[in-house]
């Protein structure tokens, strides 16, 4: 069946750091990749997706891109906010459907 | 236009009682889902109303579990009764049908802890 693997947190960083946040797959056939974004308080909010091979979904300065040899659609950032504190879920979701798959969250802390 | 909302943010109960979460989708949102996660564990599906039809309860967890969308509009999640492994976020979203991209809105989720 369907899997994501994501790195377990949480993520500690300084203002301005650079964010890499892996996430790693196992699904078959060419399924739809997504970041989630879950802000205190606040419900999941969709951060960006790819649906097919090498391409690139990015929102608000993150970026991530859809990598099938290595099964991955690792999170990045160049210069991390204190207000980029959230919890980051990767997931997919098979074609055809509308129920990701999710990751189990990653928890990011950004320090002034 | 108001979001998925929830109710209530969070219930500490005894094991044995009794919980009804509720869920308010998007106005006019036809697909309402419920989802789970377990403290530090994947966000795991439920199921999946569509109108006031259960789609797909396949990742219901057992019979203490009971979901309802009387009329298509708001969701109930009773559990009855309640037992330690129950306790984590339940989340809901709704989508819509019609549009060129289906995306699922989330509510903030219920924080359940049963001691």
């Amino acid at each position: 069946g369907n899997s994501v693997t994501q790195m377990e947190g949480p993520v500690t960083l300084s203002e301005e750091a650079f964010l890499t946040i892996n996430c790693t797959y196992t699904a078959t056939g060419y399924p739809s990749l997504f970041w989630y974004v879950q802000y205190p308080g606040e419900g999941l909010q969709l951060l960006l997706k790819a649906t097919k091979a090498d391409d690139k979904g990015s929102n608000k300065g993150f970026e991530a891109t859809y990598r099938k040899e290595t099964t991955s659609f690792h999170l990045e950032k160049g210069s991390v906010q204190v207000s980029d504190s959230a919890v980051y879920f990767c997931a997919l979701s098979g074609r055809g459907s509308y129920i990701p798959t999710f990751g189990r969250g990653t928890s990011l802390i950004v320090h002034p | 236009e108001a979001g998925v909302t929830q109710f209530p943010s969070h219930s500490v109960i005894e094991k044995g009682q009794t919980v009804t979460l509720r869920c308010d989708p998007i106005s006019g949102h036809d697909n309402l889902y419920w989802y789970r996660r377990v403290m530090g564990k994947e966000i795991k599906f439920l199921l999946h109303f569509v109108k006031e039809s259960k789609q797909d309860e396949s990742g219901m967890p057992n019979n203490r579990f009971l979901a309802e969308r009387t009329g298509g509009t708001y969701s109930t999640l009773k559990v009855q009764p309640a037992e330690l492994e129950d306790s984590g976020v339940y989340f809901c979203a709704s989508r819509s049908t019609s549009g060129s991209y289906n995306e699922q809105f989330f509510g903030p989720g219920t924080r359940l802890t049963v001691l």
